[in-house]
């Protein structure tokens, strides 16, 4: 089955500056890569994701980039601010099918004002 | 509040005590999923349910049970089985049979006392 592992387990940035939490997948089929934002105390929270079919992904702050060769995804966060502070969790699964999403174990990130 | 309602957001246990956690969504969705999150583990599938009257097991499924017999309800019965079943759980559905586009419940708190 599917295994994904996220690195690094905890994020420290000064605000304004970037952020990047890298995952990496080991099932070649999977196709489907979002990730999540979970707040203290909240639920987690879909942010943005992409598929297989294309490199790179942007909503405003916000990137995610994929390299199916290398089997890896990574979550850009541009001119953090403290509002970032939470924990991501990247995701992956197999489309077509009824795959269930696999979770990395996720990364705390604290931007400090 | 997102269309998925867990109860209750605290649950406290005695030790050999069964407890049932509910999980109830008016979005129509096909699949519900339980996950349990404890620090540093990510979010680890327990049961999940595609259609109704039928479940799968999980990644940790020993000393849980679940139940489907209605499409909009998925409750999770924590046995007195569960050795440290102290956690957050999340409660999760999606659409038809994919894995777009998660919706989380706010979760439960459950504390074995």
């Amino acid at each position: 089955g599917e295994n994904v592992e996220q690195h690094p387990s905890t994020l420290s940035v000064q605000e304004g500056d970037s952020a990047v939490i890298k995952c990496t997948y080991s099932d070649s089929a999977s196709n489907y890569f979002p990730w999540y934002k979970q707040e203290l105390g909240k639920r987690p929270q879909l942010i943005i994701d992409i598929r297989s079919n294309v490199g790179e992904k942007k909503d405003q702050r916000i990137a995610v980039t994929l390299n199916k060769t290398a089997k890896h995804f990574s979550l850009h966060i541009t001119e953090t601010q403290p509002e970032d502070s939470a924990v991501y969790f990247c995701a992956a699964s197999r489309e077509g099918g009824s795959e269930k999403l696999v979770f990395g174990k996720g990364t705390k990130l604290t931007v400090n004002p | 509040d997102g269309g998925i309602t867990q109860s209750p957001k605290y649950l406290f246990r005695k030790e050999g005590q069964n407890v049932t956690l509910s999980c109830e969504q008016n979005l129509n969705h096909d699949a519900m999923y339980w996950y349990r999150q404890d620090p540093g583990q990510g979010l680890r599938l327990i049961y999940y349910s595609q259609i109704v009257n039928d479940f799968q097991k999980g990644d940790i499924a020993e000393g849980y049970s679940v139940s489907r017999e209605k499409k909009e309800s998925f409750p999770l019965t924590v046995t007195s089985a569960q050795k440290n079943p102290t956690a957050f759980y999340l409660c999760a559905s999606t659409q038809g049979l994919s894995s777009y586009g998660y919706t989380f419940g706010s979760g439960t708190r459950l504390t074995v006392v």
